[in-house]
């Protein structure tokens, strides 16, 4: 079973920030939190990943909770272009040896 | 980020056929892939651990005869679906680890759409 919980679904207006939450309480020590998206009938893109300290690269921005019992991927100027489905993986050594158990996601409609 | 590829994009075949796909990790090498399906309107689900050198790993629930998977060298694994029937028509995804630098990733192929007649 996927350890993360995220809403199903979320909509967003175009040139604003995309805020996407997702829980995962039971996070281990020694694991990371990885965000993916799926564009329809396309494979999942990776987005970012992080441990405890925030993160940011040129797709999003990834910010944990100091407990690190959950994350928000910030998507900071959201174009058509991304909607899609975005899930939330909790992944280590001990999670199977790195296996993606991905959940349901949640699905995220940007629009004009 | 890294280039996963998978070949076919897309088949279709007939029920009792075999067809198989694979998988390429393009600029890095991944000791371990994975394969997943995913049906219509659902999450992946992940079928099964490929590692270079040695026999699969299954999740539950998956018939490992049914679906051989092949990890010969450190860039190419295949998923070949024995006597397929339209219940194994889907999307089929491959997945490989790259630990390059100390950090796990992992990168998704494009994915591969199976039709059985």
């Amino acid at each position: 079973d996927a350890k993360t919980t995220q809403p199903p679904s979320m909509d967003c207006a175009e040139g604003r920030a995309a805020n996407l939450p997702c829980n995962h309480s039971t996070i281990s020590g020694n694991e990371y939190v990885y965000w993916y998206r799926q564009i329809h009938s396309q494979g999942p893109q990776y987005i970012i990943h992080g441990l405890k300290n925030n993160e940011t690269n040129e797709m999003a921005s990834l910010i944990i909770t100091e407990d690190r019992k959950s994350s928000t991927l910030i998507l900071p100027h959201a174009t058509l272009r991304d909607t899609a489905v975005y899930y939330c993986i909790v992944r280590g050594p001990n999670t199977g040896g790195f296996k993606t158990i991905f959940g349901a996601g949640t699905r995220l409609f940007v629009k004009a | 980020g890294a280039v996963v590829s998978q070949h076919p994009s897309r088949v279709i075949c007939k029920s009792g056929t075999s067809v198989k796909i694979e998988c390429r990790s393009l600029d890095f090498q991944a000791t371990t892939m994975f394969w997943y399906r995913q049906f219509p309107k659902q999450s992946l689900m992940l079928m099964a651990t490929s590692n270079e050198g040695s026999k699969a790993t299954y999740e539950q629930g998956v018939e490992k005869d049914k679906f051989l998977i092949n990890h010969a060298s450190l860039t190419l694994s295949t998923l070949t679906v024995t006597s397929a029937h339209p219940e194994d028509s889907s999307f089929y995804i491959c997945s490989a680890r790259d630990y390059g630098g100390g950090v796990e990733t992992q990168y998704f192929g494009p994915g591969t759409r199976l039709l059985v007649l």
